[in-house]
């Protein structure tokens, strides 16, 4: 099984609806992160987490949200999609000392109509 | 804030000729310094890392990177391409012990190997 899952792979959606991209990991980590890439951008950071109780804005917040249910989940959530929300999305989890840089997820394709 | 620019989106090469994609950083400290590979339709795999020790860095599928503080680079090389390495490749830099990990990416270089 893979240490990092993301649900779900695929989503299209409309103008205004509410999503939520989910992520759950096995490797034990305390810190987990939601990416954004777009083509010619590279990944930016959209939120990360330290523990369930330490959440923190990354360079692109705006317009979206997490919930940190567990050490092994972290939620990616958008109250009202716009079309340039239209990107893949990248959760990742890191320890506690970075050696590793992040373990990335596969990848959530969302397309805002 | 750190920082990172990979100089080319797109590189062409021959198969079996030297790949060499660029990556300048910036850092108020030392760094962490990380090259990701992505697959068409797949998520980041990490080929290397610099985390202060040796500054000539091995990684996976013959891939090899250099520290150079001097410049601020971290050029990443393969002597010879092969058809399997048409990829994207992210260099991406990271605060050390005492930060937060969040990583910075570079744009990417979108690798094509031409027969």
């Amino acid at each position: 099984d893979a240490d990092v899952t993301q649900t779900p792979r695929n989503r299209i959606t409309k103008t205004g609806k509410r999503i939520m991209l989910e992520c759950s990991q096995t490797k034990g980590h305390d810190r987990m992160y939601w990416y954004r890439q777009d083509p010619g951008l590279g990944l930016r950071l959209i939120y990360y987490s330290f523990d369930v109780k330490d959440i923190n804005k990354g360079e692109i917040s705006d317009g979206y949200s997490v919930s940190r249910q567990a050490q092994a989940k972290f939620s990616l959530s958008l109250e009202s999609a716009i079309p340039n929300q239209t990107a893949l999305y990248f959760c990742a989890t890191s320890d506690s000392l970075g050696v590793n840089g992040g373990y990335f997820g596969p990848g959530t394709r969302l397309t805002v109509l | 804030a750190q920082s990172v620019t990979q100089l080319g989106s797109h590189v062409s090469v021959s198969e079996g000729a030297l790949v060499l994609l660029r990556c300048n950083y910036s850092s108020s400290v030392p760094p962490y310094l990380f090259w990701y590979v992505q697959y068409p339709n797949q998520g980041l795999q990490l080929l290397l890392k610099y985390t202060s020790a040796a500054t000539l860095v091995k990684g996976i599928n013959g891939f090899e990177a250099e520290f150079k503080k001097s410049e601020t680079s971290f050029h990443l090389t393969k002597p010879s391409a092969h058809m399997s390495d048409a990829a994207e490749y992210f260099c991406a830099v990271s605060v050390p012990p005492g930060g937060d990990y969040k990583l910075s990416f570079g744009a990417g270089t979108t690798v094509t190997v031409r027969a």
